[in-house]
């Protein structure tokens, strides 16, 4: 079974200029999540997914992060304009069942390591 | 709102001896707990996880944890330790009967020496 796929692994930019991330989830996952992990902390929850609606944005900067998962699969999480702080690594994951119906466990991707200069 | 506390950045044990990587959460209802692995430039990988049931919950690579409901703990152990083991390792919490967020602790370096 393949895993979640992101791409790119890495990218540098600088302030105010824009940056766009992409996810491929496991196939048959409903559930897709991106989280912000800023070196030496714990990933945190930027939006949460169910198929293409979006179930949890409350953490997302909207003046600046947007995303989108326009068909349900894959997805695309865009910085407009980029800050110093937004260096990080943006991680995706997938999950089976969908919130709410009991637990589960969130598969991960291998993250895009940003650095805005 | 849910919190997840890991009180030691690194641990340090040498290989062959046990290992705990210590939890503890905050939730207003009952949680879903748990731990996942962060290897060096890999995304994190999901270890074991406790959602009802028996106390002591086993999962990949020889790792358990046991859920202890009066302390509100969740802390992972091992009982020999091997040099492969070095990683980051995360504690998350999910409240479930308050919201879908994951949260996770802050995550403990575990170093294990031959």
């Amino acid at each position: 079974e393949a895993g979640v796929a992101q791409s790119p692994r890495y990218k540098i930019i600088e302030k105010r200029q824009s940056v766009a991330f992409w996810c491929n989830p496991i196939s048959g996952h409903a559930t897709l999540y991106w989280y912000q992990q800023i070196l030496g902390q714990g990933p945190k929850l930027l939006i949460q997914f169910q198929n293409n609606g979006v179930v949890d944005d409350s953490q997302l900067p909207k003046d600046r992060f947007s995303a989108e998962r326009l068909k349900g699969v894959d997805s695309t999480l865009k910085i407009q304009p980029a800050k110093l702080e937004d260096s990080a690594v943006y991680l995706c994951a997938s999950s089976y069942r969908s919130p709410g119906q009991g637990s589960y466990e969130q598969y991960f991707g291998p993250g895009t390591r940003l650095t805005v200069t | 709102a849910q919190s997840v506390a890991q009180p030691e950045d690194q641990v340090n044990v040498a290989e062959g001896n046990p290992l705990t990587v210590k939890c503890t959460y905050s939730v207003s209802g009952n949680p879903y707990l748990f731990w996942y692995v962060q290897y060096p430039n890999r995304g994190l990988q999901f270890l074991l996880k406790y959602i009802t049931g028996d106390n002591l919950v086993k999962g990949s690579y020889g790792f358990e944890a046991e859920f202890n409901k009066s302390q509100t703990s969740f802390h992972l152990k091992k009982p020999s330790a091997l040099v492969s083991d070095s990683a980051l390792y995360f504690c998350a919490v999910r409240d479930r009967n308050a919201g879908n967020m994951l949260t996770f602790g802050g995550g403990t370096r575990l170093m294990v020496k031959p």
